[in-house]
């Protein structure tokens, strides 16, 4: 069965450090993957997706994600943080029939 | 700048009183999920339809919850009787039904049971 893992509950940085969020996923075929950013008491913003082909993808607000098929891992960058990027990350695998399973979430706090 | 809408956005009521959320997918998007979220089990799946037809309710209580999409641009979610327990935020997501998972949520509805 499906199932992603985000093993940092919470990450702090500094603002204007780097960042670097963790997710591996298990599923036995090619992957659907997508990281989800969720802001104080908003919904969940599709930040990026990787379908196929070129295995770092970018996304909105400066986010990149790489794919590595030998470590079933698809963490979430930014070079830079602002203090807007504050929230809940969420990595998520395809599930087959346009389903997803998410994992648990990485919170991200911003030291000023 | 299409978006999924979700009303209400909060809801406070009394346990055994009927709630009922209301999802309005993007237009054009045939996928629509009902999600719950809460500290304790971060985002549930509770139901999930492609065409208006409901694929797939297994995450859902059955007793008490019921998910229809009366029309395509309206997706409704009811409790009834409501629980302290239902307390949650609930969100609504929809998609282009392409296979590939990509889902676009609303804002969500917070619920408090009291």
């Amino acid at each position: 069965a499906q199932s992603v893992t985000q093993p940092d509950i919470h990450i702090t940085v500094s603002e204007g450090a780097s960042l670097e969020l963790r997710c591996n996923y298990s599923y036995g075929a090619t992957p659907y993957l997508f990281w989800y950013v969720q802001s104080p008491g908003q919904g969940l913003q599709l930040l990026l997706k990787y379908f196929s082909g070129d295995t770092l993808v970018q996304g909105i607000k400066g986010f990149e994600a790489e794919f590595k098929r030998s470590q079933s891992s698809f963490n979430l960058r930014k070079p830079s943080v602002h203090w807007s990027d504050a929230a809940e990350y969420f990595c998520a695998v395809g599930a087959g029939d346009d389903k997803i399973i998410f994992g648990k979430g990485t919170r991200l706090h911003i030291l000023p | 700048d299409a978006r999924v809408t979700q009303t209400p956005r909060h809801k406070v009521t009394e346990m055994g009183q009927e709630v009922t959320m209301r999802c309005q997918p993007i237009l054009g998007h045939n996928t629509v999920f009902w999600y719950r979220q809460t500290m304790m089990q971060g985002l549930e799946l509770l139901a999930y339809f492609r065409n208006r037809a409901p694929l797939d309710d297994s995450g859902m209580p059955k007793d008490r919850f019921s998910a229809e999409m009366p029309d395509a641009t309206l997706a409704t979610l009811k409790i009834q009787p409501s629980e302290p327990r239902d307390s949650a935020v609930y969100f609504c997501a929809s998609g282009l039904g392409q296979g590939l998972g990509e889902q676009y949520f609303g804002p969500g509805t917070r619920l408090t049971v009291t």
